[in-house]
């Protein structure tokens, strides 16, 4: 079946812009997760959701990071005002929420690359 | 908080070598513990996993025990060949932080036929 996509694969832009990531789940996954990956270095989570709620958002690095969920759907990750620290690897995840503990799948990642 | 150490690298290793990458934990209550693996240009995929004290998990030639009383999850294999080149991640989830994982920040192994 289909994995978690994530799109675009790969985005460079200007220091300053906005740019938008798009997560899609795989169906039926309740949970969906946003990390980054810093070139080299380990992943930094950023925000969860249960359906459309963020019930932890404490990850996002700062006020020009947010995020949305449709349903149990798609998941966008906003950045604004891009700065050059926010060049990295930005990874999905979903998974089966319920009463035990599930693993996450992992979309290929956004490659973010700022100039 | 939770949080996970794991082995520091680069680990460099012969074919048919033995693997261990030690991984410890912390954590409030009782998380299930997993090991991810990302090979090079690839997403994170899931490698194994453990859900409680005692339990292994395995795959593909690795292994790892669920250790409570020293709260480790090292990961190891007999044999390891130049396609398990790859980063390594041990990670968890604690079911009293909402779900969420805490990841260690990864061990790139290297093997050199």
């Amino acid at each position: 079946g289909a994995g978690v996509s994530q799109s675009p694969s790969n985005k460079v832009t200007e220091k300053g812009k906005d740019v938008e990531l798009r997560c899609d789940p795989i169906s039926g996954h309740t949970a969906l997760y946003w990390y980054r990956q810093r070139l080299g270095q380990g992943l930094e989570f950023l925000i969860y959701f249960q359906g459309n709620s963020a019930p932890d958002k404490s990850g996002l690095p700062s006020d020009r990071f947010s995020a949305e969920r449709t349903g149990e759907s798609v998941s966008t990750l906003t950045i604004q005002r891009t700065q050059q620290e926010d060049s990295a690897v930005y990874l999905c995840a979903s998974s089966l929420a319920g009463t035990g503990v599930q693993p996450q799948h992992f979309g290929d990642g956004t490659r973010l690359s700022i100039l | 908080g939770d949080s996970v150490t794991q082995m520091e690298g680069p680990v460099t290793l012969s074919e048919e070598a033995f693997l261990t990458i030690n991984c410890t934990y912390t954590a409030t209550g009782y998380p299930s513990l997993f090991w991810y693996v990302q090979y090079p240009g690839e997403g994170l995929q899931l490698l194994l996993k453990a859900t409680k004290a005692d339990d292994k998990g395995s795959n593909k030639g690795f292994e790892a025990t669920y250790r409570k009383e020293t709260t480790s999850f090292h990961l190891e294999k007999g044999s390891v060949q130049v396609s398990d080149s790859a980063v390594y991640f041990c990670a968890l989830i604690s079911p009293t932080n909402a779900g969420k994982s805490t990841f260690g920040d990864g061990t790139t192994l290297t093997v050199k036929p």
